[in-house]
């Protein structure tokens, strides 16, 4: 299984230009998320979606929008860009909505905004 | 609402040597605990986790976390550290019948080995 994969890895934008993140899980998981990481901050959650057609935001979900088309995917878009949004972008899953459930995350999109 | 505090942000130890990073969590109840540990480059690993019962658990790798609800404390162990186990190690806390989406990530506590 490939578990949860995000593209691309590494990215640079210029401020004011939009992108995609992309994100997908192939272990039929219900619940998507995704967090950005900070140096000193942790992880914060941008935006989840409990169900394919449900997302709902998180902590910080200024910037970003969501969609869930398929159970598979979880896209990400950045609208337009800003230098606050350099930051690490991690895509998780898990099997579904409940605060026990084991989180599995991605590898990581470095994404720098010049 | 929960939180996790983690004191410790970078901690060096000799391989070979025992660890102990700390985690103090803040919440009503007993929550739901986590320990996940990321690679350089990957995403994070979960390592263990505490739901209910034995207040001592075993994870992956050979660490263990010993939950102390006196101390609000779920600090993470391992006898012998391994060079392989330098990484950034982050504690979590869930609240009981709640949504992943609440789940408070820690700051994180980054490793170093010293050979």
């Amino acid at each position: 299984n490939a578990g949860v994969t995000q593209t691309p890895k590494f990215q640079v934008l210029k401020t004011g230009q939009s992108m995609t993140l992309q994100c997908a899980q192939d272990m039929n998981h219900e619940y998507m998320s995704w967090y950005r990481q900070d140096p000193g901050m942790g992880l914060r959650l941008i935006h989840y979606s409990v169900g394919a057609g449900i997302t709902d935001q998180g902590e910080v979900p200024n910037g970003y929008n969501v969609s869930r088309s398929t159970t598979e995917d979880f896209p990400l878009r950045l609208l337009s860009a800003a230098p606050s949004q350099t930051s690490v972008y991690f895509c998780a899953s898990s099997y579904n909505s409940l605060s026990g459930n084991t989180i599995y995350f991605g590898e990581g999109s470095w994404l720098t905004v010049v | 609402a929960q939180s996790v505090t983690q004191p410790d942000i970078h901690i060096t130890v000799s391989e070979g040597a025992s660890l102990e990073l700390r985690c103090n969590y803040s919440y009503g109840a007993t929550p739901y605990l986590f320990w996940y540990v990321q690679s350089p480059g990957q995403g994070l690993q979960l390592l263990l986790k505490y739901f209910s019962g034995d207040t001592l658990v075993q994870g992956i790798k050979g660490f263990e976390a010993e939950f102390k609800r006196s101390q609000s404390s779920f600090n993470l162990r391992k006898p012998s550290v391994h060079w392989s186990d330098a990484a950034e190690y982050f504690c979590a806390v869930g609240a009981r019948r709640s949504s992943a989406s609440k789940i408070i990530f820690g700051s994180g506590t980054r490793l170093s080995i010293r050979p």
